[in-house]
Formats: structure tokens, C-alpha cells, sequence
């Protein structure tokens, strides 16, 4: 089965450091972009940026550059998402989840989510 | 403009049709794709490419496109379909980045 399962919930203190991570199985982790996806409470979805496990070759779109850093290890079919130093308004939902093809820009499986919640 | 605009909400008696639209300028050069979201669950995607569905969507869930609007269309909506729904492409960039809709809420009466 195809499958990208993310890690748990975190609960963090504005400038504390992250990294969430997203393990995918039952395909070939790297031949496929794998794009991170934020979802503020109650809003809707975000475009974060994208990375190929293959190479490492990562995007990120405006909003979010300078922001988080996205990354990958081929070795154990994990790609992350990290945060150097959190804040309040980083609490959300965030997925991963992997991208049909560059042309099609359609993510076709996607993880559970992981909860972040940063409050002091 | 790398933004991608949809109604906020749309509402569809229970077996009858309704559209869900989609607007940007950078739908003149790429497909849409197209999520479905319910309550405390990830998004599933409905629709990519010209009009595929992944396995599992019932073909009741179909899209098209013209010109810088792309739409989802559901054909004899069931209750079950009663969900938020986002679009989703390439920016206009040309950088591999993409861009989600705002999201339709779609209720079924």
C-alpha cells in the first residue's frame, strides 16, 4: 500500500525549534516530489513548497522561503519540515503529501497531518 | 498573479448537478486539480490532469476547463459529497510552485 504516515502531534513554546517528519512506503521515495501543505485552524490550504528526495532539489513558495526549511533522507524515505524558531502564529495542521507529476502539480497521496500547536 | 479564486460557498439539492469553479490566470497554461476535505480528515483528491480520476472517485466527479476557469462538477450530488473543496495548480512562475484556491464549502440539501 502507497502510504505517507506523519509524525505525532507537537505542542511548543514560541521560539522553540521543530522538525515534523513524513515517511513514505509502498513506492519509490525517490522518484516523486513530496509537497508540504499548511492549514491554519478553521482556513484552508496553504502551499508551503515541494522537495525531490532524488536530488534534494527544493522550492518554496514566497510566502513561506526563510521561513521553515524542508529537506529529505533518502535512506530511510523521510522527508521533514523545521522550524528554528517557532511562533504563535505557526499553530496549524500540516501535511505532507506526494505530487503526481511537476506537470500535473496534483498530490495524489497524502499523509494524516500533524498537529502543531505553539502557545506559551 | 499566482492566485486562485473561488466562491466561498455553493449549495446543491440532494441528486442534482452543481459546478464548483476555479479562477487564475495561471489556469491558461496548467491543469487544475481538484481536493475533497472533510472534517478532521485530509484532503483526497477528486480530479487532476484534463479530466482523470483517481481510483476509487466515483465518476459522478468529472472537471473541465476553459480558459482562465477550471471547474469541478458533481452529477447527481449525494450526501456523502458534502465537503469543502480546493483547487490547486502551478503558479505562474515557471519555478515548479503551486497555488490552492480558497476553497468552496459545498452543502448538499
Amino acid at each position: 500500500e502507497v502510504q505517507l504516515v506523519q509524525s505525532g502531534a507537537e505542542v511548543k513554546k514560541p521560539g522553540e525549534s521543530l522538525k515534523i517528519s513524513c515517511k513514505g512506503s509502498g513506492y519509490s521515495f525517490t522518484s516523486y516530489w513530496i509537497g508540504w501543505v499548511r492549514q491554519m485552524p478553521g482556513k484552508g490550504l496553504e502551499w508551503m513548497g515541494i522537495i525531490y528526495p532524488g536530488d534534494s532539489d527544493t522550492r518554496y513558495s514566497p510566502s513561506f522561503q526563510g521561513q521553515v526549511t524542508i529537506s529529505a533522507d533518502k535512506s530511510i524515505s523521510t522527508a521533514y519540515l523545521q522550524w528554528s524558531s517557532l511562533k504563535a502564529s505557526d499553530t496549524a495542521m500540516y501535511y505532507c503529501a506526494r505530487q503526481v507529476s511537476p506537470a500535473l502539480n496534483a498530490f495524489d497521496i497524502w499523509g494524516q497531518g500533524t498537529m502543531v500547536t505553539v502557545s506559551s | 498573479s499566482s492566485e486562485l479564486t473561488q466562491d466561498p460557498a455553493v449549495s446543491v439539492a440532494l441528486g442534482q448537478t452543481v459546478r464548483i469553479t476555479c479562477q487564475g490566470d495561471s489556469l491558461r497554461s496548467y491543469y487544475a486539480s481538484w481536493y475533497q476535505q472533510k472534517p478532521g480528515q485530509a484532503p483526497v483528491l477528486v480530479i487532476y490532469g484534463k479530466n482523470n480520476r483517481p481510483s476509487g472517485i466515483p465518476d459522478r466527479f468529472s472537471g473541465s476547463s476553459s480558459g482562465n476557469t477550471a471547474s469541478l462538477t458533481i452529477t447527481g450530488a449525494q450526501a456523502e459529497d458534502e465537503a469543502d473543496y480546493y483547487c490547486n495548480s502551478r503558479d505562474s512562475s515557471g519555478n515548479h510552485l503551486g497555488v490552492f484556491g480558497g476553497g468552496t464549502k459545498l452543502t448538499v440539501l
